[in-house]
């Protein structure tokens, strides 16, 4: 079993819609990351939290500790945003255990 | 300067050659991490440092070798890889506990 899951898998949406994307965990964790991923590219890092909401730009992370879950929101989508999200947490010290993705595709 | 990079980009080597990937960072991070990625699929971890020391080796094959000759350098050696090791290979750093940045990746061919 994963410790991180991740929801949905894939996602298509039309330009301008809000998108969500979800993220359980089942380890206790000191923080959680959000990453983007372009095709063939490296990986940035979205969001790093630890507690409550964050936001830069369009992209909005919330985080409920002790529900276990976050979420990563996307408002106004566009096709520049096409990419696949990754979910990570940090249980403990430094290492890193990730979801599998969600791939979104957006389309004009 | 907030980047990590990486290389070569590309690396394309036959079963029998000896190559080296290379990291590098100036963040003054001192975590500094392999991942190992096939496609579509999460980053597999594959070596941590910190502070310069081995800490984490997540049960890699001895035919990747890590070496991590100073703060700012992070290098892995390949021997006698086999085909089922092409992949993309991430660097990434951090302070502890903190974000990792992620290296642009060499995407490994081995024939």
């Amino acid at each position: 079993k994963n410790e991180v899951e991740q929801s949905p898998q894939n996602l298509t949406a039309q330009e301008g819609e809000f998108i969500t994307i979800n993220c359980s965990y089942s380890v206790g964790i000191s923080a959680l990351h959000w990453l983007q991923q372009h095709p063939g590219g490296g990986i940035v890092s979205l969001f790093m939290l630890s507690s409550g909401k964050k936001k830069h730009g369009r992209l909005i992370a919330t985080i409920n500790i002790q529900e276990k879950h976050s979420s990563l929101h996307i408002t106004a989508s566009h096709p520049r945003d096409s990419a696949v999200y990754i979910c990570a947490v940090i249980p403990t010290g430094n290492q890193f255990y990730f979801g599998t993705g969600t791939s979104l595709t957006v389309i004009p | 300067d907030t980047e990590v990079t990486q290389t070569p980009k590309h690396l394309v080597m036959g079963m029998t050659n000896k190559k080296s990937l290379k990291c590098e960072q100036h963040m003054g991070h001192r975590a500094m991490y392999w991942y190992k990625q096939k496609a579509k699929k999460p980053p597999e971890l594959m070596f941590v440092y910190s502070y310069e020391k081995l800490s984490i080796n997540e049960s890699v094959p001895s035919r990747f070798s890590p070496e991590c000759p100073n703060s700012s350098l992070l290098n892995l050696h390949l021997h006698a890889l086999q085909p089922e090791d092409s992949a993309l290979y991430l660097c990434a750093s951090s302070r502890p506990g903190g974000a990792q940045f992620f290296g642009p990746g060499t995407r490994l061919t081995v024939l």
